[in-house]
């Protein structure tokens, strides 16, 4: 139990352009996710809480409009990365739990590299 | 200072041998502990968690807590080369799944 599914798996894209990750929970609902950012060789660092209904809850020092994060559904959450530039590239991680005070089990992780 | 430290490694162990991985941190309002072991580009996978101090098995791993000593380990007995991964510990003041603080991670080789 407690699958969480992420897409895609890596991607290359033009600095410029957006780019959207999926992350959705596959056997739980997921009220909240979370998404975490990994360089490489360092600990996860937590970029934003995405709530189902409302606005996401950004961490100090992540840019709200580059890093969108869209909860539509119980099942599903996406980040886009807009107007995505070589220093966005990185290892992004969803996370989602299966109640309050559970702890995390994250996708397998996005490999973004911009170009 | 970091809130989470944890040697990177890589540490190198035989098969069956009894590994130790171990995390300090500062922050004494850290109430749960996670470890978790991650795979070269896989996303890291739950293996332990732990409320306040005292041990906890799941068999081949035992996790522990000093709250006192703010230090928190986890054993794996039997080693075996599929247990080769980076291992990371994470911890939080408020609950399991919110606010976490990770270790960067140690390294674990075990040869066959």
């Amino acid at each position: 139990g407690a699958v969480v599914s992420q897409h895609p798996s890596r991607v290359i894209c033009k600095s410029g352009t957006s780019v959207k990750i999926e992350c959705r929970s596959l056997d739980f609902q997921a009220t909240t996710m979370f998404w975490y950012r990994q360089f490489p060789k360092q600990s996860l660092m937590l970029m934003a809480t995405s709530n189902e209904g409302s606005k996401a809850t950004y961490e100090q020092g992540v840019e709200k409009d580059k890093f969108l994060i869209n909860h539509a559904s119980l099942t599903l959450s996406t980040l886009t990365v807009t107007s995505a530039h070589p220093e966005d590239s990185s290892f992004y991680i969803c996370s989602g739990r299966t109640a309050y005070n559970s702890p995390l089990h994250f996708g397998n992780g996005t490999r973004l590299t911009v170009t | 200072q970091k809130e989470v430290e944890q040697d990177p490694g890589p540490l190198s162990v035989p098969e069956g041998a009894i590994v130790s991985l171990n995390c300090t941190y500062s922050n004494s309002a850290f109430q749960y502990f996670m470890w978790y072991r991650q795979y070269s580009r896989k996303g890291p996978e739950l293996l332990m968690y732990t409320y306040s101090s005292g041990n906890k098995e799941d068999g081949r791993f035992t996790a522990q807590v000093d709250k006192s000593s703010k230090y928190i380990s986890l054993f794996i007995r039997d080693s075996q080369p599929s247990d080769s991964a980076t291992y990371l510990c994470a911890m939080s003041p408020m609950e399991y799944g919110n606010k976490l603080v990770f270790g960067a991670g140690t390294i674990l080789r075990v040869k066959s």
